[in-house]
């Protein structure tokens, strides 16, 4: 069971370079989620998809662009990386119903320098 | 968004019972209280939810006081695996994982 799946593991960039961190659930889910969390914090929402073919801003979507290319693939892209951005980055999923549980993937670990 | 408060951290030694305390003294009647972990270089996985009455599954149980102003998450046989960051949040009944705030939680350290 893949689950939420989350590439590339880690990376390092240069300020001002440019990425995309992908993310792909296999569970059918409806809604996904991303999280940013830094060092001895808790998780802040970046972006969210309710559903394929919608998104919207979360806590901190400032410096991000997502998209949501069908129902199983959620990305997140930095358009101009800066040191701030230096972070864990996590995707989640969840199914439409009360109290579905958030379904995580294990994380992109990101540094800018 | 009504808010937790869980302590920064927590011992405990292996094998014995660990109980989590959480305090949502501003939670609504239609709020549910979910249980999250964060094991070491982790996403976050699931734990327990509930209302009202106390919950029980294969990880843990959660007891909810009569007021609903706090609840406790019990491992009722801690292991080294159980060390990791437990969260406790409140999710609004129709709401979305949108307006779940995931606070800094409590570190659990397991002794052996």
């Amino acid at each position: 069971n893949a689950g939420v799946t989350q590439t590339p593991k880690f990376q390092v960039l240069k300020t001002g370079q440019s990425m995309t961190l992908q993310c792909a659930q296999d569970m059918n889910h409806n809604s996904m989620y991303w999280y940013r969390q830094d060092p001895g914090m808790g998780l802040r929402l970046i972006y969210y998809s309710a559903s394929e073919g919608t998104t919207d801003k979360g806590e901190v979507p400032n410096g991000y662009n997502v998209s949501r290319l069908n129902k199983r693939e959620f990305s997140l892209r930095l358009e101009s990386a800066a040191p701030s951005q230096t972070s864990v980055y996590f995707c989640a999923s969840m199914t439409t119903g009360a109290n579905s549980p958030l379904h995580f993937g294990n994380g992109t670990r990101l540094t800018v320098t | 968004d009504a808010k937790t408060t869980q302590p920064n951290s927590m011992e405990s030694n292996e094998e014995e019972p660990v109980h989590l305390p959480c305090n949502h003294s501003t939670i609504s009647g239609t709020d549910y209280i979910h249980w999250y972990r964060q094991l070491p270089s982790q996403g976050p996985e699931y734990v327990i939810h509930g209302l009202t009455s106390n919950v029980n599954n294969r990880m843990a149980s959660l007891a909810i006081a009569e007021d609903r102003k706090s609840s406790t998450l019990i491992l009722h046989r801690a292991t080294l695996r159980d060390a990791a960051v437990y969260y406790c949040i409140l999710r609004a009944l129709q709401g979305s994982a949108r307006q779940l705030t995931f606070g800094s939680g409590t570190q659990l350290t397991v002794l052996p």
